[in-house]
């Protein structure tokens, strides 16, 4: 079964604008959690990452924010950018690391 | 700095065949896994390694062998191919559960 969630398969939204980007998680023994980023042909590569005892981390034009409460992550991006365009994977971390399906986030100019 | 290493880029084998998914890492890393990457499903994990001798299963792993006999090396054996491996496999490696992976650019396998 699937430990982590996205629900959205693809988001679009216009350059300048915040895009948000989020994920649930099922299992609560995950206390790691990240975002990563995949372009076509390459490998994901990792953006940014929470810890369980936090509810918040920032990083440059990106921030996580959890609720552990509702087993719930997000990811903003402010102000988006058309090379942002990408698809954004959310990862939960116990024994080892879970993935979502992926949202694929297209930022028009 | 290489980073997380596969080979082969593309292979395409048919039903029955076997053959090995090489991955290498040159970061000292101790935790190493394996992905599959399908439309729909995300990254599931195949198998993983937390340091040299020690494998454990993740989500995916029928189907699927793996012997970590070096800190660098963590290859996958498919054992006898089935069209349901058709998939891109990725690589990645970490300090550990608690640090961000490093991905290798993946594998592209079409079982015919």
């Amino acid at each position: 079964d699937q430990q982590v969630k996205q629900n959205s398969p693809s988001l679009s939204v216009q350059e300048g604008r915040i895009s948000i980007l989020n994920c649930d998680y099922t299992n609560s023994m995950f206390d790691y959690f990240l975002w990563y980023k995949k372009y076509p042909a390459e490998g994901p590569t990792f953006l940014i990452s929470i810890s369980s005892i936090k509810d918040k981390n920032e990083d440059g034009r990106f921030t996580v924010f959890l609720n552990k409460s509702a087993k719930h992550l997000s990811l903003h991006i402010v102000p988006s950018q058309p090379g942002d365009s990408a698809v954004y994977f959310c990862a939960a971390s116990a024994n080892d690391m879970r993935f979502g399906a992926g949202t694929r986030l297209t930022v028009k100019p | 700095n290489a980073g997380v290493t596969q080979t082969p880029k593309f292979q395409v084998l048919k039903t029955g065949q076997s053959m090995t998914l090489q991955c290498a890492q040159d970061m000292n890393h101790e935790y190493m896994s394996w992905y599959r990457q399908d439309p729909g499903m995300g990254l599931r994990l195949i198998h993983y390694s937390v340091g040299a001798g020690i494998t454990d299963q993740g989500e995916v792993p029928n189907g699927y062998n793996v012997s970590r006999s070096t800190t660098e090396d963590f290859p996958l054996r498919l054992l006898s191919a089935a069209p349901s491996q058709t998939s891109v496999y990725f690589c990645a490696s970490s300090q550990g559960l608690r640090s961000p992976l490093h991905f290798g650019n993946g594998t592209r396998l079409t079982v015919t």
